[in-house]
């Protein structure tokens, strides 16, 4: 099982809403990422979780919080969005941090739009 | 600040020729680059990866060259095939830290038969 698997798809939220996207791998890797993309840009680093711990948070608004319940699962919250969060959410995972022992295995995305 | 810049936003190339995707990069510190390739409705994918103590890495139909000098890496395809149409990211990062991915905006790449 090669898969990191992101639910939804695409979802839909007003400003007020509070939803979570889900991002789930079984392939015993140790750090999760989560990553933003907008169109016609790169993918922008978000967090990233080392043994289930937030190693890193790239001053991301506090709208979004991550979660990592387990080493297979990764959630983001989400709170009092912006229209201009609207965005691919990519979820990814990797052995470790350390590129050197392996790549990143990126999940389909959830293309959030906020209304 | 764009780190990691990919020039050429399509390219377009026959099926059975070779397809060379550019990438520059600006932070010399970099050692450790990478290509992915994203189909639409899809996450990327992971292609090839060159350290920097290296000039060329190959995999099959697709080697990655590095001019550490220049501060550019290619991306050669050989033959192309038109399986071979996605969007191709480039990325360059520390080895230390292999989270901080630099993408570069993405050369969509189409293979005509």
């Amino acid at each position: 099982d090669t898969e990191v698997t992101q639910t939804p798809k695409h979802l839909v939220m007003g400003m007020t809403n509070k939803k979570s996207l889900k991002c789930e791998q079984h392939m015993g890797h140790r750090a999760m990422y989560w990553y933003k993309q907008k169109a016609k840009k790169p993918p922008e680093l978000m967090f990233v979780y080392s043994y289930e711990k937030l190693s890193i948070n790239e001053s991301v608004p506090s709208r979004f919080s991550p979660e990592c319940p387990n080493s297979s699962l990764l959630n983001l919250h989400l709170h009092a969005l912006q229209p201009e969060d609207s965005a691919l959410y990519l979820c990814a995972s990797s052995q470790g941090i350390q590129f050197l022992t392996g790549e990143l295995f990126f999940g389909e995305g959830s293309r959030l739009t906020v209304l | 600040d764009q780190q990691v810049k990919q020039n050429s936003p399509s390219l377009s190339v026959q099926e059975g020729r070779i397809s060379i995707l550019n990438c520059d990069y600006t932070n010399s510190m970099f050692d450790y680059f990478l290509w992915y390739k994203k189909y639409p409705a899809e996450g990327p994918t992971f292609l090839i990866s060159i350290s920097s103590i290296k000039d060329k890495n190959e995999d099959g139909r697709f080697t990655v060259f590095l001019n550490k000098s220049a501060k550019h890496l290619s991306l050669h395809i050989v033959p192309s095939q038109p399986g071979d149409s996605a969007v191709y990211f480039c990325a360059a990062t520390f080895s230390n830290s292999g989270y901080a991915l630099n993408f570069g905006k993405g050369t969509s790449l189409l293979v005509t038969p």
